[in-house]
């Protein structure tokens, strides 16, 4: 199974918002409404941040945000801060198992 | 404390095989789905396999028929055995607890490991 689409990198300032995009095709992101985002910290364990496209593990800030339309999902961050800065990975359920997104470097500047 | 300690990792040759574990602590092992993650020095996340707490396993098209994943309740602990490994296996694989049922049908990985670094090289 081909990883999910991702763009390499995104940036936008403190206070800001930011949207990542995550496409794959109707076997997976547009099939089915099992998508989650991880957000993963250079050197540390990945930690899900999103779930079912829209849910927010208990925890994780109201800033974190998804949304999904046909085959794109995208996870919004609001009111950009520092430690937001790391890679985010989208996941989506497929008839052979899940497959994540190649992962987007979000850079806070 | 809930965590998750993967060990059994290291350096193996081209063909060689390698048994990697996953202590649970903290919650209750025998009724979670548990799952391997892996990922490349570099590179993004890669699902590998899944077990059921029923024992139903699942493994993705690369590792099928090489890596067998299992897990023994009674000591709180996952395996992936694997074996005929090749320079792609190369990575850290993490040890991951599946979101419960309760709470979504979907595969979502709650808790992770710290991982443990497989070689595969000559």
């Amino acid at each position: 199974q081909s990883a999910l689409t991702q763009p390499a990198s995104v940036s936008g300032s403190p206070g800001q918002s930011i949207t990542i995009s995550c496409t794959g095709t109707s076997s997976d992101v547009g099939g089915y409404n099992y998508v989650s985002w991880y957000q993963q910290h250079p050197g540390k364990a990945p930690k899900l941040m999103i779930y079912d496209v829209t849910s927010r593990p208990s925890g994780v800030s109201d800033r974190f945000s998804g949304s999904k339309f046909g085959n794109t999902a995208s996870l919004t961050i609001s009111g950009l801060q520092a430690e937001d800065e790391a890679e985010y990975y989208c996941n989506s359920h497929t008839s052979g198992g899940t497959v994540f997104g190649g992962g987007t470097k979000l850079i806070v500047l | 404390e809930v965590q998750l300690v993967e060990s059994g990792g290291g350096l193996v040759q081209p063909g060689g095989s390698l048994r990697l574990s996953c202590a649970a602590s903290g919650f209750t092992f025998s009724r979670s789905d548990m799952h391997w993650v892996r990922q490349a020095t570099g590179k993004g996340l890669e699902w590998v396999s899944a077990i059921g707490a029923g024992g139903d396993t699942y493994y993705e098209g690369s590792v099928k028929g090489r890596f067998t994943i299992s897990r023994e309740n009674a000591k709180n602990s996952l395996f992936l055995q694997m074996n005929s490994l090749r320079a792609g296996d190369t990575a850290v694989y993490y040890c991951a607890r599946e979101l419960p049922d309760t709470v979504s049908h979907g595969w979502y990985f709650d808790l992770w490991g710290r991982g443990t670094l497989v070689t595969v090289s000559s």
